[in-house]
């Protein structure tokens, strides 16, 4: 079955970029659209944004101006950036694949923003 | 943007007990909605989505209902490993939302 396996940095200084991947494996790259979703801490879901295999994004409204997700299907990734991070960007950044409801997902990557 | 609420935030059950779960969305997902689990430390797990069909793995004691703005989940029997929060989530509309989530506890 598919499988998803994320990487990135986790700490980060206020201003700067998170950029995280996820690795698709197990499965049809195609068949997907490939999201990014974050949870804060003690805290409930959000999406960010979600890619498919042609590269049409859509973004959450209240991200949109600082997010890119791009996808290179050559290597089966997709990736997050988010620029201009503060620490109202510190969450567990999770990475999925759905068509609507999302399975699978990835393992989380813990970021803290923090001077 | 669609909100999502769940009820109640948390919810202490005994082992073998009846648990009752609901969402409430602010506007109609038609059948559009799925729940997930999450352990402490775990991503989430999707249980069941188009309302009521059951993923790949979920053992029959979950099922969901409803339709519209008003969803159950329900869990038939409640077993150890099904102490955790669970979400909703609606794919009706653009941005996809989830609600905020309903813990369920041992009493």
């Amino acid at each position: 079955q598919v499988q998803l396996q994320q990487w990135g940095a986790g700490l980060l200084k206020p201003s700067e970029t998170l950029s995280l991947t996820c690795g698709v494996s197990g499965g049809s790259f195609s068949g997907f659209h490939w999201i990014w979703i974050r949870q804060p801490p003690g805290k409930g879901l959000e999406w960010i944004g979600e890619i498919n295999y042609s590269g049409d994004s859509k973004y959450h409204p209240s991200l949109e101006s600082r997010v890119i997700i791009s996808v290179d299907t050559s290597k089966n990734e997709f990736s997050l950036r988010l620029t201009s991070v503060t620490a109202a960007d510190t969450a567990v950044y999770y990475c999925a694949g759905g068509l609507g409801w999302l399975d699978p997902w990835g393992q989380g990557t813990r970021v803290i923003v923090s001077s | 943007e669609i909100v999502m609420t769940q009820f109640p935030a948390s919810l202490s059950v005994s082992p073998g007990e009846r648990a009752t779960l609901s969402c409430r969305a602010s506007q109609s997902v038609t059948n559009n909605l799925a729940w997930y689990q999450q352990k402490p430390g775990q991503a989430p797990r999707l249980l069941i989505n188009g309302t009521s069909t059951r993923a790949t793995g979920t053992p029959p004691r979950f099922s969901g209902s409803g339709s519209g703005t008003e969803f159950t989940l329900t869990i038939s029997s409640l077993q150890s490993e099904d102490f955790a929060v669970y979400y909703c989530q609606q794919y009706n509309s653009w941005p996809r939302t989830f609600g905020g989530g309903t813990t369920v506890e041992i009493k």
